[in-house]
């Protein structure tokens, strides 16, 4: 069965980066792209960014260019999502999910940007 | 794009047919429109995709309706486990465009 499993919660301090992973089993990992949405405490869903998972190719959020960069290792069927910079607006849960309309969503990962 | 649930929120009895409405203040290529259902500590779940075509799995009390900037959720019969918030999304790979509405909340009344 298709699953997307992320790494676990993360707490960083301000101006550090973190780097999320999201392995994905039970298809082909280069079929379908990847997205990275996230959810502030209490708050909606925002669209972060989407990468290729075929050709690498990548398109991100306005608001986050220059602070995020997604990866993926087709050896090992894993996307990452790394946010330099933190703020304590990041806090937030991470998620990652598949294809265009998002059929599959990782379980999520808490991270916490806290002096 | 940018995308409008409104209203917030919903109070409803079980039993009841809610109707949510998404607006998008652009046209939507292609009905590149989702919904997506989510309760508190939970991922979201796919419900609709292509505006009306259901989710593996998702029961045939939900519908999804519309085109161009107008699109609705449909709730035929509220059942328990369907009070929750739900998102609806603009998708599109060509470019890559993905934009959420704020939600709206479907409460117990």
């Amino acid at each position: 069965q298709v699953q997307l499993v992320q790494s676990g919660a993360e707490v960083k301090k301000p101006g550090a980066s973190v780097k999320v992973s999201c392995k994905a089993s039970g298809y082909t990992f280069s079929t379908y792209a990847i997205t990275w949405v996230r959810q502030a405490p209490g708050q909606g869903l925002e669209w972060m960014g989407w990468i290729s998972t075929y050709d690498g190719n990548t398109k991100y959020a306005q608001k986050l260019q220059g602070r995020v960069t997604m990866t993926t290792d087709t050896s090992t069927s894993t996307a990452y999502m790394e946010l330099r910079s933190l703020r304590s607006d990041d806090t937030a849960v991470y998620y990652c999910a598949r294809r265009d309309y998002h059929d599959y969503w990782g379980q999520g990962t808490l991270v916490t940007v806290s002096s | 794009i940018v995308l409008t649930q409104s209203p917030g929120t919903l109070s409803l009895s079980p039993g009841e047919r809610a109707t949510l409405p998404c607006r998008a203040s652009q046209s939507v290529s292609s009905s590149y429109l989702a919904w997506y259902q989510q309760k508190p500590g939970q991922a979201p779940r796919l419900l609709m995709y292509g505006a009306s075509s259901r989710a593996t799995g998702i029961p045939d009390r939900f519908s999804g309706s519309g085109s161009g900037t107008d699109f609705t959720l449909t709730i035929s019969r509220l059942e328990p486990e369907d009070f929750a918030v739900y998102y609806c999304q603009q998708y599109d790979s060509s470019p890559p465009l993905y934009t959420f509405g704020q939600g709206t909340k479907v409460e117990i009344k």
